[in-house]
């Protein structure tokens, strides 16, 4: 599977976008890109998926390179409830059987009123 | 409306002193994992069940078992925790195991061995 690389922190000014990069040079054409969070002593959380076209839903959206090398989650009106450790995930579409996240070390965002 | 319920929240257990942690799961999902998560680490799996079908991962040590006696729950036995073994202990399940679904986590318990 392929590795992703992401900042440790970040800050984010509440009500402001939140703009949280992660990069996955080695991403084969068949590997998705999954972004979860964590929120102090929480389950981690879905966020969003995709595999090359930008997506969008209710929580945050989702901008995919065009050589899909790096991703980019956006929330975009922070709140205090958005302080989180985000994971992104790497997983091939057909896993070989199951459906295995591997998490990496994640971004911790803090957002600051 | 809680979907993936852990129980209890924290336990506390003694050295070489066999302890459970329980699962349940009102989604009738097929799969069940279980993860390990040590303090300011990432989430670790340990194994899964696809449905009856149990699947170990090669570094999860012989110490941790786990049972599934239906579809609702899931159970992860330790069987002789140590120190080490001290961790926050994930539950999650996912609707099928070769699709792209997304994995819906429990809150956790916390395991404490003294």
């Amino acid at each position: 599977d392929a590795k992703t690389t992401q900042p440790p922190s970040m800050d984010c000014a509440e009500g402001r976008a939140a703009n949280l990069p992660c990069n996955h040079s080695t991403i084969s054409g068949n590997e998705y890109v999954y972004w979860y969070r964590q929120i102090h002593s929480q389950g981690p959380q879905y966020i969003i998926h995709g595999l090359k076209n930008n997506e969008t839903n209710e929580m945050a959206s989702l901008i995919i390179t065009e050589d899909r090398k790096s991703s980019t989650l956006i929330l975009p009106h922070a709140t205090l409830r958005d302080t989180a450790v985000y994971y992104c995930i790497v997983r091939p579409m057909f896993s070989g059987g199951y459906n295995k996240l591997i998490f990496g070390a994640g971004t911790r965002l803090a957002v600051h009123p | 409306d809680a979907m993936v319920i852990q129980n209890p929240r924290y336990q506390v257990t003694q050295f070489g002193k066999p302890v459970t942690l329980s699962c349940s799961q009102t989604l009738n999902h097929n799969v069940m994992y279980w993860y390990q998560q040590k303090s300011s680490q990432a989430p670790k799996l340990l194994f899964h069940y696809y449905d009856k079908d149990f699947n170990n991962e090669a570094d999860t040590p012989d110490n941790f078992q786990s049972r599934r006696p239906n579809t609702s729950f899931c159970f992860l036995d330790i069987r002789s925790p140590g120190l080490g073994d001290a961790a926050m202990y994930l539950c999650a399940t996912s609707r099928d195991w070769d699709r792209v679904d997304e994995q819906y986590f429990g809150p956790g318990t916390r395991l404490t061995v003294t």
